[in-house]
């Protein structure tokens, strides 16, 4: 039982490039959750989805793209990466909308030079 | 906007020494709460949740945590800690917002340290 795995797990990036980060879970939850870890400030939603093709802005959006045409992949992609984005981002994803538990990978530490 | 504060940002206790950390909410409705912990290099992991019912939540590991709803307060206690509970502690709170019910908002964590 793999369960919400996401890749990769550390990267190195420069101001101004693309990256993306993967986010993978077997178990067919509808919902799926990107959040970044910072100090002082706990975990922050980025985006969600309650489906394949179903996304939406959380708290912190700005300078992130996601997308999921597959109920298991949930990728989150910085645009033209900022400094300001040197961050540990955890994927995470529940059964249902409704109040539940959330299940998290193991995180992608990223630095942005 | 929803909010949620933990006010013990960093704690140091000694092996069997008793554990509260504080968790406050701002939201005046219908919630649902929960403890995570974050072991060191691990992802989280649930510790407990209040839904409804006994306000009084027996989790994991010995963890406990009551909801008291007049002080908007959702603590975490455990009677003796182990070397093996250092670990940072999220409190979350789950609002019906956005149309989408299960988006957690977190507290800012705090840090516990055991000392042997």
């Amino acid at each position: 039982d793999a369960g919400i795995t996401q890749s990769p797990r550390y990267k190195i990036t420069e101001t101004g490039r693309q990256v993306t980060l993967m986010c993978h879970q077997t178990w067919s939850h509808s919902y799926m959750f990107w959040y970044r870890q910072d100090l002082g400030h706990g975990l922050r939603l980025i985006y969600y989805s309650a489906a394949a093709d179903i996304t939406d802005k959380g708290e912190v959006p700005d300078g992130y793209v996601v997308s999921r045409s597959k109920t298991e992949n949930f990728p989150l992609t910085l645009e033209s990466a900022t400094r300001s984005q040197t961050s540990v981002y955890f994927c995470a994803s529940s059964r249902t909308g409704a109040p539940d538990e959330q299940f998290f990978g193991p995180g992608t530490r990223l630095t942005v030079l | 906007a929803q909010s949620v504060s933990q006010h013990n940002h960093h704690v140091i206790l000694s092996e069997a020494a008793s554990l509260e950390l504080g968790c406050n909410y701002s939201y005046g409705g219908t919630v649902n709460l929960f403890w995570y912990v974050q072991y060191p290099g691990q992802h989280l992991q649930l510790l407990l949740k209040y839904f409804s019912g006994d306000p009084l939540v027996k989790g994991i590991k010995g963890f406990e945590a009551e909801f008291i709803k007049s002080k908007f307060s959702f603590n975490l206690r455990k009677p003796s800690v182990q070397w093996s509970d250092t670990a940072e502690y999220f409190c979350a709170v789950n609002t019906p917002y956005g149309g989408a019910t299960n988006k957690l908002i977190f507290g800012t964590g705090t840090l516990l340290a055991v000392q042997p």
